[in-house]
């Protein structure tokens, strides 16, 4: 069956580096996404990876073991609008993305 | 500014109405999805199509039925409301094949349904 397994909640001081893990068991793979949603607003696309490695976009980065069957978003120098909901999300098949049921980190003063 | 569109933010509805969502997108998607988020699931998706007239069943079709007659908009349509329909609706559009690894999904804000 399809499973993609996130941590509920997860809470850092600004200024810190939090590390948000994703495992996946899913019956194709063509790719892996990272979403951030604040509170009442959409998913925006954050990253995705396809090949084994890490991914940096500025504060964010994300790796991908396709061989694990894992991935991490890292969230660097954290600020107070990091607060959000982070979704890790599978390309399974045929354009369709099964995701997590998502990560809220809380970034404190 | 791209942009996928959902017709109501909140909607009350009795139980037994039929209930409509609307979404639509200005970006020329081939793809359009719907999926519900519930605390603790995720998102889930429920319908979506690849073209014009064409739709598919997703993880939770059971109660809903869409309808995209247009290339921009798709209809998620609640034929008789229940109460475990509650929920927040998501709308989402994409590119078809390789276009969604370069984009991913562009969603819309969200319809939040209580059904009564």
């Amino acid at each position: 069956g399809q499973n993609i397994d996130q941590p509920t909640e997860m809470t850092a001081t600004e200024g810190a580096i939090v590390q948000i893990n994703c495992t996946y068991q899913t019956s194709g793979f063509n790719g892996l996404f990272w979403y951030q949603q604040h509170a009442g607003e959409a998913p925006t696309f954050l990253s995705y990876n396809v090949l084994d490695g890490l991914e940096e976009k500025g504060r964010f980065s994300s790796f991908l073991s396709r061989s694990k069957g894992y991935s991490y978003l890292l969230l660097k120098e954290l600020q107070m609008k990091d607060s959000a909901s982070y979704l890790c999300a599978v390309w399974s098949s045929w354009g369709k993305l099964q995701f997590g049921a998502g990560t809220q980190v809380v970034v404190t003063p | 500014d791209v942009k996928v569109t959902q017709s109501s933010r909140y909607l009350v509805k009795r139980t037994g109405e039929k209930v409509f969502l609307e979404c639509v997108q200005d970006m020329d998607h081939e793809n359009m999805f719907w999926y519900r988020q519930d605390p603790g699931l995720g998102l889930r998706l429920i319908y979506f199509s690849y073209d014009v007239k064409m739709k598919e069943k997703g993880d939770i079709p059971e109660g809903y039925s869409v309808s995209r007659e247009k290339k921009e908009r798709f209809s998620l349509i609640l034929e008789s409301a229940s109460t475990n329909q509650t929920s927040m609706y998501l709308c989402a559009s994409s590119f078809r094949g390789q276009g969604i690894a370069n984009y991913g999904y562009t969603f819309g804000s969200g319809t939040r349904l209580t059904v009564v």
